[in-house]
């Protein structure tokens, strides 16, 4: 079974510009969340999917983050414009569904690292 | 809100026995997950805990209290692929049912 795919890899950009990553879930998974983490810290969830609805986006920074699951399975992620705080890996990560009582374990891609100079 | 406290590094020798701590205060709960992360990977799955108690799995086990808010990792037989950042999460409730808080993470370090 194939993984949760991410591109690119590795962005440097300057601030001010724009950059965007793109997910691919593991197929048949309806949840698809996009995280944050900073060097030395744990992951931050920014926005969570539910097929193409958003379920949670209350730590993403509307201002210059948004993202989009249009068909409930691809999504992108992107910031415009960017600043010297948003250097991170951005993780995707899916899940089967959300619902309760399971354990609906989230399985994550390799990542993208963002430099921003 | 949410807050989940973890050492940040703890060392050990290859073959010994390594128990990462976590605390958490968390305004729901649903479940508790360890993840493993190797430096410039993605976090893989380890452990689930929902019921208080002891999970094990091979070498890994978890435990959990929900009364003390208390889980820990505890990892035998060390290997030197072992060393890697250990992530406590905790999934709380609301509409998010599957909205993982993490912490900041316990690097571990195994030396021959």
């Amino acid at each position: 079974e194939a993984g949760v795919a991410q591109s690119p890899r590795y962005k440097i950009i300057e601030k001010r510009q724009s950059v965007a990553f793109w997910c691919n879930p593991i197929s048949g998974h309806a949840t698809l969340y996009w995280y944050q983490q900073i060097l030395g810290q744990g992951p931050k969830l920014l926005i969570q999917f539910q097929n193409n609805g958003v379920v949670d986006d209350s730590q993403l920074p509307k201002d210059r983050f948004s993202a989009e699951r249009l068909k409930g399975v691809d999504s992108t992620l992107k910031i415009q414009p960017a600043k010297l705080e948003d250097s991170a890996v951005y993780l995707c990560a899916s899940s089967l569904n959300s619902w309760r009582g399971s354990v609906d374990t989230q399985y994550f891609g390799p990542g993208t690292r963002l430099t921003v100079l | 809100g949410q807050n989940i406290d973890q050492p940040t590094e703890m060392t050990a020798t290859e073959g010994a026995i390594v128990q990462i701590n976590c605390t958490y205060q968390t305004s729901g709960f649903n479940g508790l997950f360890w993840y493993q992360q190797h430096a410039g990977e993605a976090p893989t799955f380890l452990s689930y805990n929902v019921l208080d108690g002891l999970e094990e799995k091979g070498r890994f086990s978890s435990f959990l209290s929900r009364s003390k808010g208390y889980s820990y990792l505890l990892l035998k037989e060390l290997q030197m692929k072992d060393s890697a950042s250990y992530l406590c999460a905790v999934r709380g409730g609301g509409a998010a049912g599957n909205k993982l808080t993490f912490g900041g993470g316990t690097r571990v370090l195994v030396k021959p």
